[in-house]
């Protein structure tokens, strides 16, 4: 039982190139996330997906595009890179939250990518 | 939209001290939980509070959830090593599990043997 994997765990880019994080889980949670983490920022959430065919923006969605190929799996786009995407990148996913589960969330190790 | 404020960003504590962090939000949450996260790691859930006034304790850590459920604590009795890390707290507007989770933006302690 794995968890939740994430990979890359790093990535250089140059500004303007593209790139895919790719996240899957193995506990057949719906809900799944992608925040970033920067210093003093606390975790910022991207974008969100509810259940699987479902997509929402979070709190910081510009410059990234996700795509929930399945139940398990949640893929966070960069299409055109910039320096200001430098960050920890963690993926995340939750169960239903019913009686005998808080809805906690369940992070993977992250993604630290660098954008020169 | 909804914010949540966590204070202070640092701490730093000679072992054995205590420590308090402390999370204010914007809104009226639904229920709020809190995660540790270690240096170089990610985040884990440690609880989530759900009633108004709600303390809990896990071993030296008593989390309290505000009357009006929009403020809540972490408080750490005679800190050890082991404790350092980040704390953050993460707050869900929306009714029960089904809202939005805007975290906080850290406490970091630091504890000094």
């Amino acid at each position: 039982n794995a968890g939740v994997t994430q990979t890359p765990k790093f990535q250089v880019l140059k500004t303007g190139q593209s790139m895919t994080l790719q996240c899957a889980q193995d506990m057949n949670h719906n809900s799944m996330y992608w925040y970033r983490q920067d210093p003093g920022m606390g975790l910022r959430l991207i974008y969100y997906s509810a259940s699987e065919g479902t997509t929402d923006k979070g709190e910081v969605p510009n410059g990234y595009n996700v795509s929930r190929l399945n139940k398990r799996e949640f893929s966070l786009r960069l299409e055109s890179a910039a320096p200001s995407q430098t960050s920890v990148y963690f993926c995340a996913s939750r169960g239903s939250g019913g009686l005998r589960n808080t809805g906690e969330l369940f992070f993977g190790e992250g993604s630290r990518l660098t954008v020169l | 939209g909804q914010q949540v404020m966590q204070i202070p960003q640092y701490q730093h504590v000679q072992e054995g001290e205590d420590f308090t962090t402390y999370c204010n939000s914007s809104t009226t949450l639904s229920n709020i939980q809190w995660y540790k996260q270690r240096p170089g790691g990610h985040p884990v859930f440690l609880i989530q509070l759900v009633k108004s006034g709600e303390v809990k304790k896990q071993k030296r850590l008593t989390f309290q959830f505000g009357e009006a459920k929009k403020n809540s604590s972490l408080h750490i009795t005679a800190t050890q090593t082991t404790d350092v890390g980040t704390y953050f707290c993460a707050g869900r507007d929306g009714s029960g599990n089904t809202g939005k989770l805007i975290f906080g933006q850290g406490t970091t302690l630091q504890v000094k043997p």
